[in-house]
């Protein structure tokens, strides 16, 4: 079983829509959490930690579930510069983990 | 802020060939990390280091060798290239154990 697990998508969204995708991941030890933006194979960019008590930059919404062992990513308003792989990332005393991505593709 | 710099930004080798890959950070990060990617599989972690000194596998570590004498820089070398490592090699750097990581711009490989 893979560390981190995504759902791959594509998930395709018209622009203006809402979005929604989870990972889970299996190290209970987990210390740090976090999506990651992606294009077209270039290097990861942070897109936004993931705090227990949930939290929220602009359209972009993020969850922790520490029991269950899942974080989750909402996107309001989609924008077609949305058009990604989020990958979910782990960290566990310095040593990240990553989902394989879920692709996003929102259209006009 | 030049953050983590990756060397070469593509090559090509032949089967059988030696080279390294260079990556170096001005972060003074004590964490430096080298993952390959390939279509499907997301970043699987290949070699990383906690600090200058110490070293530690991932989970892909046969055919590639890692140091770490200074705490910029972490190169990745390739022993003797195989088609298989064909790939896109990303060298992350942390401060610290809760940290985001912060990548460089990737080296993509090519072995014929």
């Amino acid at each position: 079983r893979k560390e981190v697990e995504q759902d791959p998508g594509p998930f395709n969204v018209p622009e203006g829509a809402t979005v929604a995708f989870n990972c889970t991941y299996s190290n209970s030890a987990s210390q740090s959490f976090f999506w990651y933006r992606q294009d077209c194979r270039k290097e990861p960019k942070l897109l936004m930690s993931v705090y227990s008590s949930g939290n929220e930059d602009g359209r972009f919404t993020a969850q922790l579930n520490r029991a269950s062992q899942y974080i989750s990513l909402l996107i309001r308003d989609s924008k077609l510069s949305d058009s990604a792989t989020y990958l979910c990332v782990v960290n566990g005393g310095g040593k990240f983990q990553f989902g394989a991505g879920t692709q996003v593709v929102v259209t006009p | 802020n030049a953050g983590v710099t990756q060397t070469p930004k593509f090559q090509v080798l032949k089967t059988g060939q030696s080279m390294t890959l260079q990556c170096a950070q001005d972060m003074n990060h004590e964490y430096m990390s080298w993952y390959r990617q390939d279509p499907g599989m997301g970043l699987r972690l290949i070699h990383y280091s906690v600090g200058a000194g110490i070293t530690d596998q991932g989970e892909v570590p046969n055919g590639y060798n890692v140091s770490r004498s200074t705490t910029e820089d972490f190169p990745l070398r390739l022993l003797s290239a195989a088609p298989s490592q064909t790939s896109v090699y990303f060298c992350a750097s942390s401060d610290g154990q809760v940290s985001q990581a912060f990548f460089g711009q990737g080296t993509r490989l090519t072995v014929v």
